[in-house]
C-alpha cells in the first residue's frame, strides 16, 4: 500500500498570506489527523477529521481550519499567515476505529518570510 | 488536559550498549500509548506501541513498558546500532472517539559507532 502523502513539500509564504496543504491519506483509511511541528513547542494537534466531519480540534486560532472529502483526502488552510506559523506540517491517517495506529506521511515545511 | 513529560532530551550511547527513555503522562483516561521515530527530514515512523491492557511489549532489539499505576511508560533499545540514532517521541491517546495524540518534547538518540 502506498504510504500518506502530503504536498506540496516545501512552500515559502509572506505573512498575511494564506496557505492550503493536501494530505492523502493510505488507502481505506478514514481518519486524517494534523500536526504542526517546532523545535520550540514540539507535535501539536491541530485537527482530526473521519468522514468528512471534524472530530476534535487542537488549541489553535481559528486562522488554521481543515477539511476532508468523501474519498479521505484532507486539506488544512491557514488564513492570515504570521511568522510563527513556520513549522512542519505532519498529516496522519488511520482507519478510524479508535484507538488506532496513526500513520504519519512526510510533512510540509511551511516558511513565513 | 493530557500532559506528556519526556526524558532525557538527548541520549548518545556506544554502539551495542542499551538506551532506555521515559515517558509519563498526566490523563489516567488514556489507554494507548506509541512511540515514534523520526529521522531528518522525514516524518514520524511507528516504530511500537502499546495499550493500557499490556504491561509490555517487545519486537526484536526494542520492547516498551507500562506502569498504569505510576502512569509512566518506558522505550528500551538494545544492541543499539548506528542507524538507530534520530529522534524519538512518546505518545499517549485517551479513550473518547478521537485519534488525537499529545506528544513527549522528544529524545535525540546518538550511536557512537
Amino acid at each position: 500500500k502506498a504510504g500518506v502523502t502530503q504536498t506540496p513539500r516545501y512552500l515559502i509564504k509572506t505573512r498575511g498570506q494564506q496557505v492550503t496543504l493536501s494530505c492523502s491519506p493510505i488507502s481505506g483509511h478514514r481518519s486524517v489527523s494534523w500536526y504542526q511541528q517546532t523545535p520550540g513547542q514540539g507535535l501539536q494537534f491541530l485537527f482530526e477529521y473521519f468522514s468528512e466531519t471534524q472530530r476534535n480540534k487542537g488549541n489553535f486560532p481559528g486562522r488554521f481550519s481543515g477539511r476532508q472529502f468523501s474519498n479521505s483526502r484532507s486539506e488544512m488552510n491557514v488564513s492570515t499567515l504570521e511568522l510563527g506559523d513556520s513549522a512542519l506540517y505532519l498529516c496522519a491517517s488511520s482507519p478510524g476505529g479508535y484507538p488506532d495506529t496513526q500513520y504519519f506521511g512526510p510533512g510540509t515545511r511551511l516558511t513565513v518570510l | 488536559g493530557e500532559n506528556v513529560e519526556q526524558h532525557p532530551s538527548t541520549l548518545s550511547v556506544q554502539e551495542g550498549d542499551s538506551a532506555v527513555i521515559k515517558c509519563t503522562y498526566s490523563d489516567s483516561a488514556s489507554n494507548y500509548f506509541p512511540w515514534y521515530k523520526q529521522e531528518l527530514g522525514k516524518g514520524p515512523q511507528l516504530i511500537i506501541d502499546i495499550r493500557s491492557n499490556v504491561g509490555e511489549k517487545k519486537d526484536q532489539r526494542i520492547a516498551v513498558t507500562l506502569n498504569k499505576t505510576a502512569k509512566h511508560f518506558s522505550l528500551h533499545i538494545t544492541e543499539t546500532q548506528p542507524e538507530d540514532s534520530a529522534v524519538y517521541f512518546c505518545a499517549a491517546s485517551r479513550r473518547g472517539g478521537s485519534e488525537k495524540l499529545v506528544f513527549g518534547k522528544g529524545t535525540k538518540l546518538t550511536v557512537n559507532p
